[in-house]
């Protein structure tokens, strides 16, 4: 198993641009997750999602749109950049969500936004 | 509000001695809580998982106390090695599928 894979592994954009962070895992996990990790903020929850068609939004959302169109995937889209966005954000899954499970982290994807 | 604080400052140990990480948590009431370690570079990789009844728990060197009476959660590891150098994170999960992260405590071992 790949496990949960992410890309790009680097980007860079211009404030007012799009772009979408892909994520996918392999494990047929129906909880899947995004977070952005900050110095000294540990990570922050920005949008989840509990199977193929459902999202909702986690403790930091604003600027970022999510959809789960699949089990497998689930793509982070941010609609016009600002560089308070400029951060290292990780997709994370786990089997179904349920407050005892572990969560699988990818790589991460680091975000810099001139 | 909601709040996970870890130790504030690097924690810097010689090899062989125990590294002791403090994780206090406020306005959560957690069944489960998590630790994490987390290389440069890299996504958090799981550790242990305590739950609410339990007062310990041991991996190998690693050690995790869960005292809710005190809202605190204690990481040791003993015998530490230069390889268990990483940033530690606590994590709770309140009971809406939302999993919430401290800021993390940085470990460095010296050999």
């Amino acid at each position: 198993n790949a496990g949960v894979t992410q890309t790009p592994k680097f980007q860079v954009l211009k404030t007012g641009q799009s772009m979408t962070l892909q994520c996918a895992q392999d494990m047929n996990h129906e909880y899947m997750s995004w977070y952005r990790q900050d110095p000294g903020m540990g990570l922050r929850l920005i949008h989840y999602s509990v199977g193929a068609g459902i999202t909702d939004q986690g403790e930091v959302p604003n600027g970022y749109n999510v959809s789960r169109s699949t089990t497998e995937d689930f793509p982070l889209r941010l609609l016009s950049a600002a560089p308070s966005q400029t951060s290292v954000y990780f997709c994370a899954s786990s089997y179904s969500g349920q407050i005892q499970e572990t969560q699988y982290f990818g790589p991460g994807t680091r975000l810099l936004v001139l | 509000s909601q709040k996970i604080e870890q130790n504030s400052e690097a924690l810097n140990i010689q090899e062989g001695k125990t590294a002791t990480l403090t994780c206090n948590y406020t306005n959560y009431s957690p069944a489960y809580l998590q630790w994490y370690r987390q290389d440069p570079g890299r996504g958090p990789v799981f550790l242990l998982l305590i739950r609410e009844n339990e007062k310990e728990k041991r991996k190998e060197r690693l050690k995790v106390t869960f005292d809710t009476t005190l809202k605190q959660s204690l990481f040791h590891i003993t015998a530490s090695q230069p390889a268990d150098s990483a940033t530690y994170l606590c994590a709770l999960r309140s009971n809406d599928y939302k999993l919430s992260f401290g800021a993390g405590t940085t470990v460095t071992v010296r050999a």
